[in-house]
């Protein structure tokens, strides 16, 4: 059963600290790995998709590697600010034949982040 | 391309009531997912639907069941509502592309048993 778990629970950083969130999953097999933002009461943003065979992704601030044997990942955010405080989540697909669109998400249970000014 | 959306946002059921909850998933997407998030928790899956039948499903009991239209569109049904079922629910879409699978969500509907 895959179980992924979130390092640090929450997070709390002045603005314009370079800061790291952490993913473990306990079977590789994945077929991809995605980070969410999730604001209060809100859906969830998608931020990154690593597919299983890349090391990283990066989007603006945001940089999230993988490294798939030791089952990890990491969100690197860059000069934090206010806007970015929010639960950041994230999720591993596993494995499906032939890369057919299916396979569940499982999700960590978040980190909870403050930047504040 | 319109996004996911999910309707009503908001709802209040009394325990026992049966409720359905809708998805319109993103333009050109096939896949559809269910989610379950309890607060300070990570969603949960409850099922998935591919071109308009069930081909996955986490540890929920029947009383949680779904349907996928042809237009891809879904619904959540949920009867005999407990107490335990108050959550945010989450649709998902998706379709298996050059990006590999990516989901995007709807906004969810948070749903209150009393």
């Amino acid at each position: 059963k895959q179980e992924v778990t979130q390092i640090p629970a929450a997070l709390s950083v002045p603005e314009g600290e370079n800061l790291v969130l952490n993913c473990s999953f306990t079977d590789s097999a994945i077929y991809n790995l995605q980070w969410f933002r999730q604001d209060p009461g809100k859906g969830l943003t998608s931020l990154l998709l690593i597919q299983s065979s890349q090391r990283e992704q990066t989007s603006g601030r945001l940089n999230a590697s993988l490294d798939k044997s030791s089952g990890r990942s990491t969100l690197y955010i860059a000069a934090s600010q206010p806007g970015d405080s929010a639960t950041y989540l994230c999720a591993v697909r596993l494995g499906g034949a032939g890369g057919t669109s299916y396979g569940k998400l499982t999700f960590g249970q978040g980190t909870i982040l403050t930047v504040h000014p | 391309e319109t996004g996911v959306t999910q309707s009503p946002t908001h709802l209040i059921k009394t325990r026992g009531q049966q409720v359905t909850l809708r998805c319109s998933s993103q333009s050109g997407h096939n896949t559809v997912s269910w989610y379950q998030q309890a607060l300070g928790q990570g969603p949960q899956f409850i099922f998935q639907y591919y071109r308009e039948e069930e081909n996955g499903r986490g540890n929920f009991p029947p009383r949680f069941s779904g349907l996928q239209f042809p237009n891809y569109s879904s619904e959540l049904n949920v009867n005999a509502l407990e107490l335990d079922d108050s959550a945010l629910y989450l649709c998902a879409s998706s379709t298996n592309s050059g990006r590999g699978t990516e989901a995007f969500f709807g906004q969810g509907t948070r749903l209150t048993v009393v």
